[in-house]
């Protein structure tokens, strides 16, 4: 059974500060998904990787598969970052269902 | 269409009374996905069509759960009997492809609430 681990729960920064949210998972899989959810409760994709690392503006995001791990890093962080980022994965050979780590709440001060 | 349309974004229904939900898909896309979030933060997965048919229903519960996806229409969730429980942000996600192409697109989600 794939399990999501996804740290720290809550993260609170300044503005400006870089910020770094880690995810583990526990079987091989076929694509690692960062999502974003604003308070309002829509979810927009951020990134889907399956090996290496992508990088879309301010945002980075890096897996290594050997240590089934994966970073999501924001640079120069502002007040409209902040949002639950959510890191999930799909099964390898599985029904490409996503299985969901339980996010990390991120508040970015003024 | 360009983006996942979930409609109602709002449902409120009394214990018992049905539930209906509705996806429409990215154009083009052949897989949807259903899933539940309840307490914020924690998802479930309940089920997945490549187009008409389902590709994957082991997170639907047995009983009062149902979902299609023909061909020219929406895909459908139904919740028949509602209970307190099944208050939850119903979202829906289509993709294009399977494997290592699969980026999911979600919908904005369906909050069910059952008083």
């Amino acid at each position: 059974k794939n399990e999501v681990e996804q740290s720290p729960q809550n993260l609170t920064a300044q503005e400006g500060e870089f910020i770094t949210i880690n995810c583990s998972y526990s079987v091989g899989i076929s694509a690692l998904h960062w999502l974003q959810q604003h308070p309002g409760g829509g979810i927009v994709s951020l990134f889907m990787l399956s090996s290496g690392k992508k990088k879309h503006g301010r945002l980075i995001a890096t897996i290594n598969i050997q240590e089934k791990h994966s970073s999501l890093h924001i640079t120069a962080s502002h007040p409209r970052d902040s949002a639950v980022y959510i890191c999930a994965s799909s099964t390898q050979g599985g029904s490409e269902k996503l299985v969901f780590g339980k996010g990390t709440k991120l508040t970015v001060n003024p | 269409g360009e983006e996942v349309a979930q409609t109602p974004k709002h449902l409120v229904r009394g214990e018992g009374q049905k539930a209906k939900l509705y996806c429409a898909p990215i154009k083009g896309h052949s897989y949807v996905f259903w899933y539940q979030q309840v307490l914020k933060n924690e998802f479930k997965f309940l089920i997945s069509f490549q187009n008409e048919n389902v590709f994957d229903e082991t997170g639907m519960p047995k009983e009062r759960f149902s979902a299609k996806c023909l061909p020219n229409s929406p895909c459908s969730l139904e919740i028949q009997a509602t209970k307190l429980e099944d208050s939850a942000v119903y979202f829906c996600a289509s993709s294009q492809f399977r494997g290592r192409n699969t980026e999911a697109f979600f919908g904005q989600g369906t909050r069910l609430t059952v008083v």
